[in-house]
């Protein structure tokens, strides 16, 4: 059961380059999430999308750009990064929003560090 | 501003004894809170919710409890395990969103 990929697992970049973060899931789901996690900190949610071409902001979207075009796929895009959006970003997805039966599946989290 | 307040950063409990973790929230309005445990390069993992219309809610050795007058939730474990070293955060669910609460570090010793 691979449930939900995000791609890469490490990355470092140096500032002002962009970068797109993967994130897969294969349990059909239709809501998909991005979160930051600053150390210390809980997560922060960056976009967030209920169905394929539909996508929508979270707290924390400057900087950031999504596109879901499939149920699948929920990239997450950064176009001039800076530092401080050094962070462990997580995707995750579920069947609907608000269900104790079909929780959030979170990936394992992408560390993103720009120098 | 911050919608969901954990305000103990870690918990040390002996094992067999009880965990309390706590969380508080801002908005009356808010009706579903949520519980997620975490390892270390891990995702979070769902671990029980609780619905305002309840103000208790058990799974096994998890219990969380719901008091809508004082905007507070609490998760209790008993009894405690080794295997439940882990950062816990609360959440909650507003509009299609989830908010987080900062996690508390929670360590059983054996």
């Amino acid at each position: 059961n691979a449930g939900v990929t995000q791609t890469p697992k490490f990355r470092i970049l140096k500032i002002g380059q962009s970068m797109t973060l993967q994130c897969a899931q294969d349990m059909n789901h239709n809501y998909m999430y991005w979160y930051r996690q600053d150390p210390g900190m809980g997560l922060k949610l960056i976009y967030y999308s209920v169905g394929a071409g539909i996508t929508d902001k979270g707290e924390v979207p400057n900087g950031y750009n999504v596109s879901r075009s499939t149920t699948e796929d929920f990239p997450l895009r950064l176009e001039l990064a800076a530092p401080s959006q050094t962070s462990v970003y997580f995707c995750a997805s579920s069947l609907t929003g608000r269900n104790s039966n079909q929780p959030q599946h979170f990936g394992d989290g992408t560390r993103l560090s720009i120098l | 501003d911050q919608q969901v307040k954990q305000n103990s950063p870690s918990l040390s409990v002996q094992e067999g004894r009880i965990s309390i973790l706590n969380c508080d929230y801002t908005n009356s309005m808010f009706d579903y809170f949520l519980w997620y445990k975490k390892y270390p390069a891990e995702g979070p993992t769902f671990l029980i919710s609780i619905s305002s219309i309840k103000d208790k809610n058990e799974d096994g050795r998890f219990t969380v409890f719901l008091n809508k007058s004082a905007k507070h939730l609490s998760l209790h474990i008993v009894p405690s395990q080794p295997g439940d070293s882990a950062v816990y955060f609360c959440a909650v669910y507003n509009f299609n969103k989830f908010y987080f609460g900062s996690g508390t570090k929670l360590n059983v010793k054996p």
